[in-house]
């Protein structure tokens, strides 16, 4: 059974071009969680989606920063006009449908985004 | 959300047993406690949830006093390859809400 899945897993770009981030989350799975760590830090959430909703991005950027979570296909995490402030690594998760407590999420190994 | 505080770093040897203490003065009614674990360049891991008394599984051990306002992991015989960093999450966790992380503990193993 695949957990979350994320790539790419090593990702450069120069400032100015965009940044694509793509995420599968466990099967089964209809919440994806984005995150973000800088070095010696911990993760600090950025936005929540279900499928084809953006739910909760009260931690994303306002500019530059958009996620989608399409009907098929992975979700998006994409970054216009990056600027070395943008390097760190974006982790991805995932946890089941229902509104239960106990969900632990379920994270990806990550995209470490370098930007020269 | 219930802010959490615990050790920066934990120094051991292999074969210990570890005991990493998170503090959350302000838990709710409704939140669980949850550890994850981070090795370098990989993403965070769940180890173990509880929400009162002691929580075991094949990994860890939690346990929660009967206040809540702290837990312990607890780590059997540690090996080499349990060096990581932990981290003490505090929250109702249901679908959709964000975890919060702060800076974890680092737990070295040497042998």
């Amino acid at each position: 059974n695949a957990g979350v899945m994320q790539n790419p897993r090593h990702l450069v770009r120069r400032r100015g071009q965009e940044a694509r981030l793509r995420c599968s989350p466990m099967k089964g799975h209809s919440h994806v969680y984005w995150y973000r760590q800088l070095p010696e830090e911990g993760l600090k959430f950025m936005v929540y989606l279900q499928k084809e909703n953006i739910i909760d991005e009260s931690g994303m950027p306002k500019e530059r920063f958009s996620a989608e979570f399409p009907k098929e296909g992975p979700s998006i995490l994409r970054i216009q006009q990056v600027v070395r402030g943008d390097s760190a690594a974006y982790f991805c998760a995932s946890s089941p449908p229902g509104s239960q407590g106990n969900q632990p999420q379920h994270f990806g190994d990550g995209t470490r985004l370098s930007i020269l | 959300l219930a802010k959490t505080t615990q050790p920066i770093s934990m120094d051991s040897y292999e074969g210990q047993e570890v005991n990493i203490t998170c503090s959350h003065n302000n838990i709710a009614t409704n939140d669980y406690i949850t550890w994850y674990q981070q090795f370098p360049s990989q993403g965070p891991r769940f180890i173990i949830q509880g929400y009162k008394t002691k929580v075991t599984n094949e990994v860890a051990s939690l346990f929660i006093p009967a206040d809540r306002k702290s837990s312990t992991l607890s780590l059997p015989r540690v090996s080499l390859s349990d060096t990581a960093v932990y981290y003490c999450l505090v929250g109702d966790h249901q679908a959709g809400t964000a975890l919060i992380f702060g800076k974890g503990t680092t737990l070295s193993v040497s042998s």
